[in-house]
């Protein structure tokens, strides 16, 4: 069973809409959280990266949340552009020693229609 | 300042063969690792290599094999390939001991099994 689960599978919104991803994980102990942008094609970009002792984390119009406790984290897109059509992919990192596997999860696909 | 670079882009083979996939890092970054996307997929771990030495192996066959050399560049051998290898392999470098700093993704070669 993969370690991060991530919903809604796929999405669409129109331009200028917000929207939520969300991600849940079992990865324990965990050293970080990443949220990654893959556009078609390309590699990840990263987006985010919080500490277990971090709640939120901004990059522009993304916003990160964090809930260690629930072991859950949710990616917010504000006023969504025809640019923010991607896969957005959240990355656990464990915090054991000589372990650097990160833990990916499959992805949830955004598209923005104008 | 050059970010990862991925060789070659695309590369066709039939089942069988062996193939071998170069990286060379971002300026700066000493450890690589490989990942194999799947269609639809989140990448999977396959190994990470620092100081020439493997360092992690994620759960895939000892068809995988890898090489880092002096100046940090790394190949990704895989031998007698199957159809399932067929997938997006993405190297990723950064900086050993930075677990909470990204990593930064090439934008990968596309390997495709007749």
């Amino acid at each position: 069973k993969n370690q991060v689960e991530q919903s809604p599978q796929s999405l669409i919104i129109l331009e200028g809409k917000n929207c939520t991803l969300q991600c849940n994980y079992t990865v324990s102990p965990f050293s970080n959280l990443r949220w990654y942008k893959q556009d078609t094609g390309r590699g990840p970009v990263s987006l985010t990266i919080m500490t277990f002792s971090e709640n939120t984390k901004s990059n522009g119009r993304y916003t990160a949340t964090l809930d260690a406790d629930t072991k859950q984290s949710s990616l917010h897109i504000t006023a969504s552009q025809l640019s923010d059509s991607a896969s957005y992919i959240c990355v656990v990192s464990p915090s054991r020693s000589n372990d650097y596997k990160l833990s990916f999860g499959a992805g949830t696909t955004v598209t923005v229609r104008a | 300042d050059a970010g990862v670079t991925q060789s070659p882009t695309h590369l066709i083979k039939t089942r069988g063969q062996q193939v071998t996939l170069r990286c060379s890092p971002k300026s700066g970054h000493d450890t690589v690792s490989w990942y194999q996307q799947a269609l639809g997929q989140g990448p999977q771990f396959i190994f990470q290599y620092y100081e020439e030495e493997e360092r992690q192996r994620g759960n895939f066959p000892d068809r995988f094999s890898g090489h880092q050399f002096p100046n940090y560049s790394s190949e990704l051998n895989v031998n007698a390939l199957l159809l399932g290898d067929s997938a997006l392999y993405l190297c990723a470098s950064s900086l050993w001991g930075t677990e909470n700093q990204p990593q930064h993704f090439g934008d990968g070669t596309r390997l495709s099994i007749l």
